[in-house]
């Protein structure tokens, strides 16, 4: 079966210091990867995705992202981080075979202390 | 311009009522999707609509009825409401066919008493 995991259900990382949120899957072929975020009371919010190519992928806010097709896993960074960045973190998987469905981890909370 | 938008963002209503909530996308994109988040955060597709036609329906109560009238439009119709139906609901958008993220509407607390 198809699946994403996000083995972290919390990361605590202080401001300054660099984070990583973590994502592997399990999907057959080349997929699309994607990261978005939450904020309280909020939908969520497209950060970066990658299709092909370079396996470090840069997006909005700072964040970045590394592609590993051998372990498979998709893991969230930034170099240093802000307390504003302290949201819901959801990484979300769609098969490149021409599916319609996206599939979502159970999201990652960050908590990022002054 | 909001690209995905829901209506109403609150919802209270008492157990057995009948409720819908609204969702228009003007981006343009071909697939829409409703997503129920529940109190643990988790976000689990519900329905999706291409081009008007229902391509993707996951187990759910068959209280729960999309309808979508075009391509811009999804609604969600809920009868004899549940204390369990109590969650956000998302509407999304997206353009199938190719690598396009899928933009989200800003949710709709549905809480039923």
């Amino acid at each position: 079966a198809q699946s994403v995991a996000q083995p972290e259900d919390q990361v605590n990382v202080a401001e300054g210091n660099p984070l990583t949120v973590k994502c592997t899957y399990s999907v057959s072929g080349n997929p699309y990867l994607f990261w978005y975020v939450q904020y309280p009371n909020r939908g969520l919010q497209f950060l970066l995705k990658y299709i092909t190519g370079d396996n470090l992928v840069k997006g909005s806010y700072g964040f970045e992202a590394e592609f590993n097709k051998s372990q498979t896993s998709f893991h969230l960074k930034k170099p240093s981080a802000l307390v504003s960045d302290s949201a819901l973190y959801f990484c979300a998987v769609r098969p490149n075979t021409g599916g319609f469905k996206t599939i979502f981890g159970a999201g990652t909370r960050l908590f990022v202390k002054a | 311009d909001t690209a995905v938008s829901q209506t109403p963002k609150y919802l209270v209503t008492q157990m057995g009522n009948d409720k819908s909530i609204k969702c228009e996308q003007n981006l343009g994109h071909d697939t829409m999707y409703w997503y129920k988040q529940d109190s643990k955060k988790f976000l689990k597709i519900m329905f999706s609509y291409n081009n008007k036609e229902l391509i993707i329906n996951e187990t759910v109560p068959n209280r729960f009825s999309p309808k979508s009238p075009d391509k811009a439009h999804l609604n969600l119709h809920i009868n004899s409401l549940e204390l369990g139906d109590s969650a956000v609901y998302f509407c999304a958008s997206s353009q199938v066919g190719t690598h396009t993220e899928a933009f989200f509407g800003q949710g709709t607390r549905l809480t039923v008493v």
